[in-house]
């Protein structure tokens, strides 16, 4: 069974940055593309980027360039996305999503999400 | 960017009606276009790729249909556990883009 493990949830200062994890279990990690989606109240869903693990090849949406980096480990099945400089408009869930077959760009599984909230 | 205008934004059906949801994509998407079913405070599930593939699991009372800008989602006797928010999804060319989304109610 595919399962996409995401990280707990996090409040964060106006400022900072986080990182967070989408742990993949049952299918092998390097077969695949990762996806990595925002869904927010008032954007609705936005792709933001994408990450091949097996050559560490990542693709992002112009919007979230220099807001958003995605990294891969391949020892322990785990992609990652680290948010900068994180301001109100980055409060949302978070998302990744594996590939369709191999690197097709639907998403056909998804994580349970990671909430970030931004106050101070 | 390809811009994807979802409609309805709303629609409210009986059980075991017929519901069509449509995308229509800024340009040609060559079929290049997904659905999704979001139930309130879950992530979503992929329901059709390329415009008319099921994926596995998924009832076929579930089907998709289009071709170059417009897209359709069809359900074709509409169900309680239907109600969802749909999305369309065009994933043919970069950045992909999202659909505003459907919410589906039962009357």
């Amino acid at each position: 069974e595919v399962k996409l493990q995401q990280s707990g949830d996090e409040l964060v200062r106006p400022g900072a940055s986080v990182k967070m994890s989408c742990k993949a279990s049952g299918y092998t990690f390097t077969d695949y593309a990762m996806h990595w989606v925002k869904q927010s109240p008032g954007q609705g869903l936005e792709w933001i980027g994408t990450i091949i693990p097996l050559i560490d090849t990542t693709s992002y949406n112009q919007k979230f360039k220099g807001k958003a980096t995605l990294t891969a480990d391949k020892s322990s099945n785990t992609a990652y996305m680290e948010l900068s400089r994180l301001t109100s408009e980055d409060s949302a869930v978070y998302y990744c999503a594996r590939s369709g077959n191999n690197y097709a760009n639907w998403f056909a599984y998804w994580g349970q999400g990671t909430l970030v909230t931004v106050s101070s | 960017d390809i811009q994807m205008t979802q409609s309805p934004s709303f629609l409210s059906a009986s059980v075991g009606d017929r519901v069509t949801i449509n995308c229509k994509a800024s340009q040609n998407i060559n079929k290049y276009l997904d659905w999704y079913q979001q139930k309130h405070g879950e992530a979503p599930k992929l329901l059709i790729y390329n415009t008319n593939n099921l994926q596995t699991g998924i009832p076929s009372r579930f089907s998709g249909s289009g071709s170059g800008t417009d897209y359709t989602l069809t359900i074709s006797s509409l169900q309680p556990e239907d109600v969802a928010t749909y999305f369309c999804l065009q994933h043919s060319s970069r950045p992909l883009t999202f659909g505003s989304g459907t919410k589906l109610e039962i009357k």
